[in-house]
């Protein structure tokens, strides 16, 4: 129940488009849903965090759509850049026992082509 | 400012050594996490201190013992490791345990031979 299941593992994005992660998680303690990005050899940087009682919320070129009821969230890049090539962990966190830690999905690796 | 510093970036040790990661932050958290980070793979949580007392030990062998010298800094001490320990290890800060957002450090790369 404290899984977070991340989809893709993998996207190639042509510079331009839209790339798009989905997450999933089962635990309805989680109330809180950011998403790093990593860069290789760094530490995950947070990118975008939302709690459910929005449907959306966008930061620049990254929005996180929310839906409550399919217990599914994930993350648009508008636009994809090269510079954007990363990879990308959903996680999830609830307020109370062992919620309370950052549950992160599996990763998705993240290129954007020229 | 959002910093979380470690050093070394880079380490090199052998079975038998003996060496310290070191993690510091000046933005005035009372939570500081290490994780640890085999390649391609999340974040996995080791320990957490919550105003510089242990208040989570993930189940991780005695070999890792971290310590917490005062609100800023954080300590991991190895000793006796495995090859199977080399990995990235980041250290992470929040206002404090509960609701709060969670920044990591760049990491100390950890090869053990």
């Amino acid at each position: 129940q404290q899984q977070v299941k991340q989809s893709p593992q993998s996207l190639i994005v042509q510079k331009g488009g839209i790339s798009i992660i989905n997450c999933a998680y089962e635990n309805t303690a989680f109330d809180y849903f950011p998403w790093y990005q990593q860069f290789p050899g760094k530490g995950p940087a947070l990118l975008i965090a939302i709690r459910p009682d929005v449907s959306e919320k966008k930061e620049g070129r990254f929005t996180i759509s929310f839906n409550k009821s399919a217990k599914q969230f994930s993350l648009h890049i508008m636009d994809s850049q090269p510079g954007d090539s990363a990879t990308y962990f959903c996680a999830a966190r609830g307020n109370s026992g062992s919620a309370r830690q950052l549950t992160f999905g599996s990763g998705t690796q993240l290129t954007v082509l020229p | 400012d959002t910093e979380v510093t470690q050093t070394p970036k880079h380490l090199v040790m052998g079975m038998t050594n003996k060496k310290s990661l070191k993690c510091e932050q000046h933005m005035g958290h009372r939570a500081m996490y290490w994780y640890k980070q085999k390649a391609k793979k999340p974040p996995e949580l080791m320990f957490v201190y919550s105003y510089e007392k242990l208040s989570i030990n993930e189940s991780v062998p005695s070999r890792f013992s971290p310590e917490c010298p005062n609100s800023s800094l954080l300590n991991l001490h190895l000793h006796a490791l495995q090859p199977e320990d080399s990995a990235l290890y980041l250290c992470a800060s929040s206002q404090g345990t509960g609701n709060y957002e969670q920044y990591f450090g760049p990491g100390t790369r950890l090869t053990v031979t």
